[in-house]
């Protein structure tokens, strides 16, 4: 089973809004990663999770606050976003950082 | 430079050929190498990880790797319009995780 879930699939909020991403994995892997993806380009890295601790933190707007609560689980609190924050928002995991990444189906978030 | 570089294409073979993707990366020290399929909207979707020189194979699907160039490759035998996707090269340098910018490929009925 290489299944990443995520939720909610589609997210509409306000600029004033705060709201979470929901990323789960079963499969026992111990890094677990966010991503954002505009259309027509390739996944940006945002956070780096190895062992349930910050690794990579890749000078995201702290707007943007990751979580990890146990080795399943990686939430994105987002609080005050812009506009041009609206995109596609991946959720990937790995056995170890480096290795084979397995990608969730993604939040396509929307900001107005 | 570009850890990893694709051409962005877009590239068009017709139904029933071979479909060549290119890779080429900077990292002499990268270590594991990755193909990825994403239909639009959707998240990538790993096709193949290849982490020794030569070629592997998995049905349609054959990658190449070649580190004394730093250049990997997906060939797609028998092309399918369902085929029709961004492909995305990353590289792994052990800590580090590298995407290319993808090439599109339209598999032309």
């Amino acid at each position: 089973d290489t299944e990443v879930t995520q939720t909610p699939k589609h997210l509409v909020m306000g600029m004033t809004n705060k709201k979470s991403l929901k990323c789960e994995q079963h499969m026992g892997h111990r890094a677990m990663y966010w991503y954002k993806q505009k259309a027509k380009k390739p996944p940006e890295l945002m956070f780096v999770y190895s062992y349930e601790k910050l690794s990579i933190n890749e000078s995201v707007p702290s707007r943007f606050s990751p979580e990890c609560p146990n080795s399943s689980l990686l939430n994105l609190h987002l609080h005050a976003l812009q506009p041009e924050d609206s995109a596609l928002y991946l959720c990937a995991s790995s056995q170890v950082v480096g290795d084979t990444q397995y990608f969730g189906p993604g939040t396509r978030l929307t900001v107005l | 430079q570009k850890e990893v570089e694709q051409n962005s294409g877009p590239l068009s073979v017709p139904e029933g050929a071979i479909a060549s993707l290119n890779c080429t990366y900077s990292d002499r020290g990268s270590q594991s190498f990755f193909w990825y399929r994403q239909y639009s909207g959707k998240s990538p979707e790993l096709i193949m990880s290849i982490y020794s020189n030569g070629d592997k194979e998995d049905g349609r699907f054959t990658a190449q790797l070649n580190k004394a160039s730093q250049y990997v490759s997906l060939l797609i035998r028998d092309s399918q319009p369902s085929d029709s996707a961004t492909y995305l090269c990353a590289v792994s340098t052990g800590n580090q995780f590298y995407f290319g910018t993808g090439t599109s490929l339209t598999v032309i009925p």
